[in-house]
């Protein structure tokens, strides 16, 4: 059974980096596409990115250029890196696995979700 | 503002049937298939039906999905206490090319 489990700081600094990383147990990261999705307090699901074991990557427009997914499969791990946080990335961050379709329908739905990480952005 | 609109809340009565819609656009639902997520209190979001109107492994069929035009929507029946939760659609958005979630929906058992 799959698994996941984010981790890194808790507390982030305006104008810094925040570092979250997704470990798969249970399963190999080279088989799916990854997700990280994060929740703001009190509002609803935002989708960040997702990562295929190959590299590849696509992101939301909206973060596109603060946000970097990247995997490490000898560690079994995903990674998200956004930059020049403010207040307003204050959330929770979860990592999911992706259950994606592509052709005439396109699927995407995340049947196995992380227990998500609170991370606040504060000086 | 979501790109899919959800109603802000919902209730209903033990043993009653609630639907929960999502509108969406001709670049999501509408050419897309439909996910629906059941988020518990403190809890991270759980995968209640995908591709319109399945069930994963282990959700009751209580939980129903259908999807019509650029409208999805979300039945619970025989209504329980548990089910109290906040819900939401999602679908790949063509314009976005990524996925879109619906503001969520606010599912109290009165």
């Amino acid at each position: 059974q799959v698994q996941l489990q984010e981790s890194g700081p808790g507390l982030v600094k305006p104008s810094e980096t925040l570092t979250l990383t997704c470990t798969v147990s249970g399963g190999s990261i080279s088989s799916n596409y990854w997700s990280w999705i994060r929740q703001p307090p009190g509002k609803g699901l935002e989708w960040i990115g997702y990562i295929y074991y190959s590299g590849s990557t696509n992101y939301n427009p909206s973060l596109k250029s603060r946000v970097t997914i990247s995997g490490d499969t000898s560690k079994n791990q995903f990674s998200l890196r956004l930059s020049s946080v403010t207040a307003a990335d204050t959330a929770v961050y979860y990592c999911a696995r992706v259950m994606i379709t592509f052709g005439g329908i396109i699927g995407f739905g995340m049947d196995v979700w992380g227990q998500g990480t609170t991370v606040t952005v504060s000086s | 503002q979501s790109v899919m609109t959800q109603p802000p809340s919902a209730s209903g009565t033990p043993g009653q049937r609630v639907t929960i819609s999502c509108s969406g656009s001709r670049s999501n639902i509408g050419s897309n298939f439909v996910y629906w997520y059941q988020q518990l209190p403190g809890t991270a979001p759980k995968l209640l039906i995908y591709r319109n109107n399945q069930r994963p492994s282990g959700v009751p069929d209580r939980f129903s999905g259908s999807k019509s035009g650029t409208s999805a929507s979300l039945a619970i029946s025989g209504l329980r206490s548990e089910d109290e939760a906040d819900y939401y659609c999602a679908a790949w958005d063509g314009g976005l090319s990524g996925p879109v979630f619906g503001g969520g929906t606010k599912l109290t058992v009165l």
